[in-house]
């Protein structure tokens, strides 16, 4: 069964960084296209980066150049290095796969917290 | 940055009414729409993808339509576990973005 299981979340000063990890079982991190979404408190959801099979890697404007998406092949495992973090980037971050060659999210982890306050 | 409307934000229904819920796009993006379930506390789950493909496992009251800029989602025979909060998602061009999300409560 396809599992996705996120740790890291904390609450975190201003300015300061965290690393979000994404363990996945039952299929590779590195055949298959993998994002990160976030959801703020009571609000919508919001598709933050993606890294492709080979190795590429996008992300929305309102992380560009403070997040940085990676992963660990031998460990099957994908990140988010949070940095530089705002009290609007307080938010439960999903990671969501999707199948490589198609763009739509067919399965998800539970979530992880990360609150930004000082 | 492509922007999707959803209609309603909010709807109240019995249980066996039909449901439809509507996604604009900014514009044009082909068939690349998707539509997301969200219930309180749960991360979201996959419904229809590719506009009206249906996602494996998802009963056969769901279904998609739609083209261009204008999608539908449409639940037939609304069931008490159906209420949650809807989102359609577009993958034309990044970034993906999310409709701001219809929420649906069971009377």
């Amino acid at each position: 069964e396809v599992q996705l299981v996120e740790s890291g979340g904390a609450l975190i000063q201003p300015g300061g960084s965290l690393r979000l990890s994404c363990a996945a079982s039952a299929f590779s991190v590195s055949s298959n296209y993998m994002n990160w979404v976030r959801q703020a408190p009571g609000k919508g959801l919001e598709w933050i980066s993606i890294i492709y099979s080979g190795g590429d890697t996008s992300y929305a404007d309102s992380v560009k150049g403070r997040f940085v998406i990676f992963r660990d092949s031998s460990k099957n495992t994908v990140y988010l290095q949070l940095n530089s973090l705002r009290a609007e980037d307080s938010a439960v971050y999903y990671c969501a796969r999707s199948p490589s060659g198609y763009y739509f999210f067919d399965n998800w982890g539970q979530g992880t917290l990360v609150t930004v306050s000082s | 940055e492509i922007v999707l409307t959803q209609s309603p934000d909010f709807q109240s229904v019995t249980p066996k009414e039909k449901l439809t819920i509507t996604c604009r796009a900014s514009q044009s993006i082909g068939n690349s729409l998707h539509w997301y379930q969200q219930k309180p506390g749960q991360s979201p789950k996959l419904l229809i993808k590719y506009t009206s493909q249906s996602f494996s496992g998802v009963p056969s009251r769901f279904s998609g339509s739609g083209s261009g800029t204008d999608f539908t989602l449409t639940i037939n025979s609304l069931e008490a576990e159906d209420a949650a909060t809807y989102y359609c998602h577009q993958s034309s061009s990044l970034p993906w973005t999310f409709g701001q999300g219809t929420k649906v409560e069971i009377k």
